[in-house]
């Protein structure tokens, strides 16, 4: 069973709506990241987090740490949101980040 | 700045053969590092170094070798080719081995192995 699940594993939605992917983890993370990865292949990060709620310009993340739960939302979607958005979790002061295996986004016009 | 520069982007080995992959940051970042990517799967970590001279293991180190003798390059080696490394590698580095720092990823190297 993998440490960090993410659902859905797909997601289509239509142009505007309202995104929400999730991050679930079975260990004790001590930070989160969240990165998007382009239909090219280029993998970009967007957000790091350990507590609370982190926005840039359409997309929110938020992390609940004793719940092992985080969430990204991206806000009035549009067909270049479409990618895989992936989810990684840092183990107390381990060097390696424990990665979940992606979402993938297509956003319809 | 050109970030993180792998090459190649594509490359197809015969069974048994050895390559380097070549990976290069002009951010003067301490940590890099590098991942394959296969299909349904999370990223996992071959091997990486938190320093010039220093280098370590990461979750599927096995067939590969790495070195890093400046602080820019990490070329990551396959010593003979097997099928099982058909997959996309990824090389990333950050500013340092705090996870504090974003990580930066080159834009990926599509390897086959007949």
């Amino acid at each position: 069973k993998n440490e960090v699940e993410q659902s859905p594993q797909n997601l289509t939605a239509q142009e505007g709506e309202f995104i929400t992917i999730n991050c679930s983890y079975s260990v004790g993370i001590s930070a989160l990241h969240w990165l998007q990865q382009h239909p090219g292949g280029g993998i970009v990060s967007l957000f790091m987090l350990s507590s609370g709620k982190k926005k840039h310009g359409r997309l929110i993340a938020t992390i609940n740490i004793q719940e092992k739960h985080s969430s990204l939302h991206i806000t009035a979607s549009h067909p270049r949101d479409s990618a895989v958005y992936i989810c990684a979790g840092r183990e107390g002061s381990n060097y390696q980040l424990i990665w979940g295996a992606g979402t993938k986004l297509i956003i319809k016009p | 700045n050109a970030g993180v520069t792998q090459t190649p982007k594509f490359q197809v080995l015969k069974t048994g053969q050895s390559m380097t992959l070549q990976c290069a940051q002009d951010m003067n970042h301490e940590y890099m590092s590098w991942y394959r990517q296969d299909p349904g799967m999370g990223l996992r970590l071959i091997h990486y170094s938190v320093g010039a001279g220093i280098t370590d293991q990461g979750e599927v180190p096995n067939g590969y070798n790495v070195s890093r003798s400046t602080t820019e390059d990490f070329p990551l080696r396959l010593l003979s080719a097997a099928p099982s490394q058909t997959s996309v590698y990824f090389c990333a580095s950050r500013v340092d081995s705090s996870y504090n720092s974003p990580l930066h990823f080159g834009n990926g190297t599509r390897l086959t192995v007949t």
